[in-house]
This record gives C-alpha cells, sequence and structure tokens, in this order.
C-alpha cells in the first residue's frame, strides 16, 4: 500500500524568505499524481500545485515549485518570498493514475510566518 | 474556486439526536468524498462514491452512514450523535480520471 510521510510537524519562516516542505512517499507504482494542498485555519483546502510523475520537469506555481526526485521518492515543496498569507496546514497527497483511487495524504505540516 | 457547498457550517448539537451534513456540487463530478478531521490534524477518509447508488466506506471506521442518489449531492448522517463524534467534516469531489480533488468548506460539528 501507498504511504505518504510528512516528517516536518512544524516549520516556521520570517516574511519574505524561502521555506521548504519535506514530502517523502512510498509506491511500487510507476505513474501517479503528486499534490500539495494548503488549508488555512478555518477556511478552505486548496489545492496549490500539482506534479505529474511521468514528468520530468518540476511544477511551479507563481511562488510555489516543488523539487520531485522519482527515484529518491521524494516531494518537496519551495515557498518563496513568504507571506503572512501563506500560514497554514499543508498536506501532500498522492493518487494513482487511474480513473479510481483516492487521495493518500501526510499527517500534514504546520506553517508559520512571522512579520 | 470550485463549486462544492456544504451545509450547515457549525452544528453545536445534544447527544442522540439525529442529524445530516449536506454536501452538493455543481461540477458534475462523478466521484465524492468524505473525510474527518480534528482540528490542525491530519484527514481520514470515512466514506466515498464513485457514482450514483455507489458507497463505500474509507479507511476510518465511522458510525455515520452516506447516501448518492443524485450526482450531485452527497449527504452525510449520523442517527445518534456522541459527544466522539465531534470533528470536522469535510466533502470533497473529483471528475473521473481528473487529476485535482475539490474540497468544500466542511462542517464543524460540536456534540454536547
Amino acid at each position: 500500500a501507498q504511504t505518504v510521510t510528512q516528517s516536518q510537524p512544524e516549520m516556521s519562516v520570517q516574511e519574505a524568505e524561502t521555506v521548504t516542505l519535506s514530502c517523502t512517499y512510498d509506491t511500487s507504482e510507476s505513474d501517479y499524481y503528486l499534490f500539495w494542498y494548503k488549508q488555512p485555519p478555518s477556511r478552505q483546502m486548496i489545492l496549490v500545485i500539482r506534479q505529474e510523475a511521468y514528468k520530468q520537469q518540476n511544477a511551479t506555481e507563481n511562488r510555489f515549485s516543488v523539487n520531485f526526485q522519482k527515484a529518491a521518492k521524494s516531494f518537496s515543496l519551495k515557498i518563496s518570498d513568504s507571506q503572512l498569507g501563506d500560514a497554514a496546514m499543508y498536506f501532500c497527497a498522492y493518487r494513482s493514475r487511474g480513473s479510481q483511487g483516492n487521495l493518500i495524504f501526510g499527517k500534514g505540516t504546520k506553517l508559520s510566518v512571522k512579520p | 474556486e470550485a463549486d462544492i457547498y456544504q451545509t450547515p457550517r457549525y452544528l453545536v448539537i445534544g447527544t442522540g439526536k439525529k442529524i445530516t451534513l449536506e454536501c452538493s456540487q455543481t461540477m458534475g463530478h462523478d466521484k465524492m468524498y468524505w473525510y474527518q478531521q480534528d482540528p490542525g490534524m491530519e484527514l481520514h477518509l470515512i466514506h466515498y462514491s464513485y457514482g450514483v447508488n455507489s458507497t463505500e466506506k474509507g479507511d476510518l471506521s465511522s458510525e455515520s452512514t452516506v447516501s448518492r442518489i443524485r450526482t450531485e449531492h452527497f449527504p452525510l448522517t449520523l442517527e445518534s450523535a456522541r459527544p466522539s463524534h465531534t470533528s470536522q467534516y469535510l466533502c470533497a469531489s473529483r471528475l473521473g480520471g481528473g487529476e485535482t480533488q475539490y474540497f468544500g468548506p466542511g462542517t464543524r460539528l460540536l456534540v454536547l
């Protein structure tokens, strides 16, 4: 069975600085999706960025980028120029590529941003 | 923003009451999900549905039940609420084969 591990329960970053959140996963499959979701306090869970395993190029969305290392089964999220609004729980998630298959989530990393 | 809605957003109820948490989406997604999440904690999948008249239990055992009579509607019911049911319940949906799963705003349930 697939598993997702986020080894950092809490992280802190200074406003305008860069922070990297770690995620590792375990799977025997070769084709899958990886996601980072953001859940601000008392607000809706939203997708930050996604990566398709067959694409070697790392996904980027504005200040958010990933470092996808398929062989190492690692999928870290880098947040550049951190803003106060980035403070949230961040969840890493995995899903098989087939139409079936449910998201498998890590336990989350709570990110605090200091002004 | 995703068109997925949950009502009520907050609910305080006494032990033994029957409650139904509503979830609806207007995106025509065939797959829908219910998660249970304590504040600041991990998500636990409790129910999912791959289409009308299809429901399955998730990874976390739950005393709740669900139904899927219409594509857009996926309500969750607790026949007799208990304090142990106090939590946040998140609904989500996805188009079959689609990459992204969208989440509703959640229902915070407090059982006294």
